[in-house]
């Protein structure tokens, strides 16, 4: 069994369209993450979610909303996608404190 | 902010060869390291950790890495390389337990050629 999973795998769509990536984790793991990878592989975290609670937030734009329906999932909601959102979204998920995260397979996203 | 230097983007290496990539990272008080491999389309996946303890790290595929705090270094080592090691390399840095918060490099693209 898959331990994170990201759906869907790929997403092309046009400049201002809202889209859902969905995520989810088998591991039992109390703290979940969204990351972005860029053209250039440079990978940055996006949000983090402890037990349904944002923890971090990097300075992504608000067009980005993550919403944790239970502790298993965190979906990442994007409004009005830019040009610059193309990217390749990453899903993580590991117990609390410096253990090891766990990545899914990721989502690459193109806006047109 | 905790940051990462990977000074090679693309390192070639012939088959069985040995390799390093290298990693430098910014002086902090407390300092947590960490090395991701990350396959062709695929996820992230930890290689190894450095959080306390023996300075020399043994992680999975026959790979180590040397935290040296005199130099703010963490460089990966494999003696002898596969095809099967083709893959992008991420060092990545923490410095407050507990939240998770990793930074990484910007990678650096293993091609080992047969």
């Amino acid at each position: 069994d898959t331990a994170v999973s990201q759906t869907p795998k790929y997403l092309v769509t046009q400049m201002g369209n809202d889209k859902s990536i969905k995520c989810e984790q088998n591991l039992g793991h109390d703290t979940m993450y969204w990351y972005k990878q860029d053209s250039k592989k440079f990978l940055k975290i996006m949000f983090s979610y402890n037990n349904k609670e944002l923890i971090i937030n990097e300075t992504v734009p608000n067009r980005f909303s993550p919403k944790s329906p239970d502790k298993a999932h965190l979906n990442l909601h994007i409004n009005s996608l830019e040009l610059g959102d193309s990217a390749v979204y990453f899903c993580a998920s590991s117990r609390a404190g410096l253990d090891t995260q766990y990545f899914g397979p990721g989502t690459r996203l193109t806006v047109l | 902010a905790q940051s990462v230097t990977q000074l090679d983007s693309q390192v070639p290496v012939f088959e069985e060869a040995p390799v390093e990539l290298r990693c430098n990272y910014s002086s902090s008080v407390s300092v947590y390291l960490f090395w991701y491999v990350q396959y062709p389309n695929q996820g992230l996946q930890l290689l190894l950790k450095y959080l306390s303890g023996s300075t020399l790290v043994k992680g999975i595929n026959g790979f180590e890495a040397e935290f040296n705090k005199s130099q703010t270094s963490f460089h990966l080592r494999k003696p002898s390389v596969h095809i099967s090691d083709t893959a992008e390399y991420f060092c990545a840095v923490s410095d407050k337990p507990g939240a998770n918060n990793l930074f990484f490099g910007t990678g650096t693209r293993l091609t080992v050629i047969p």
